[in-house]
């Protein structure tokens, strides 16, 4: 089946710097991915919709120069949390859209941020 | 506005003790219903999709059904490693593919 990529697994950082989260379709071309938040015990939330080649699409209360999402291929989707804070804390997934017949919809691993 | 709610919340089992988790759901034009499968620190596995009432699917030891109000994931004979949280959703007609609402899941343990 398709697997998507996505690294890294976990990572702490300190306040106000940025990280960086890769997503990756390994072996079929995604021109459409998106970025989940899921805290303890609660359900995903989508944060945005990643189209290759424009930019993003955020719901509504996500501020996107805070989660800054790139698009740059058709397997690679990145999203950058800047100036975390601990209230970012989180864990964050993304999932990639399979096209044509049967289409499916594919998640990473997550990757689990911690701010110190 | 678009709802899922899971029931139970948790639920334990011992191994070969057959179950049903519950997913009811109130939208506007449902466009499909998926289950999938989480483990601790893990993103979403994917399970099933249903599309209309009266489907069912099945893999292994779980079973998917579908009505008008809800859903149904029936889990026959389970074993330790079914232990995992089981969420559904539904994307509803105008979304993307990916605008996927979600319920909060159900926490199932299977004790050997």
């Amino acid at each position: 089946g398709a697997v998507v990529s996505q690294h890294p697994s976990w990572v702490i950082c300190k306040s106000g710097t940025s990280v960086k989260i890769e997503c990756r379709s390994l072996d079929f071309q995604a021109t459409t991915m998106f970025w989940y938040r899921q805290f303890p015990k609660q359900s995903l939330m989508l944060m945005a919709t990643s189209n290759e080649g424009s930019k993003a699409t955020y719901e509504q209360g996500v501020e996107k120069d805070k989660f800054l999402i790139n698009h740059a291929s058709l397997t690679l989707s990145t999203l950058t949390v800047t100036s975390a804070h601990p209230e970012d804390s989180s864990f964050y997934i993304c999932s990639a859209r399979t096209v044509g017949v049967g289409e499916k919809l594919f998640f990473g691993s997550g990757t689990q941020l911690s701010v110190l | 506005e678009d709802q899922v709610t899971q029931s139970p919340e948790a639920l334990r089992l011992q191994e070969g003790e057959s179950s049903s988790l519950n997913c009811s759901y109130t939208v506007s034009g449902l466009r499909g219903l998926f289950w999938y499968r989480q483990d601790p620190g893990k993103g979403p596995e994917f399970l099933f999709t249903l599309y209309s009432a009266g489907e069912e699917k099945e893999k292994e030891r779980l079973k998917a059904t579908l009505t008008k109000k809800e859903s149904f994931l029936h889990i026959t004979a389970p074993k330790p490693e079914d232990s995992a949280t089981y969420l559904c959703a539904v994307r509803t007609g105008g979304t993307s593919y990916g605008k996927l609402t979600f319920g909060q899941g159900t926490i199932l343990t299977v004790h050997p």
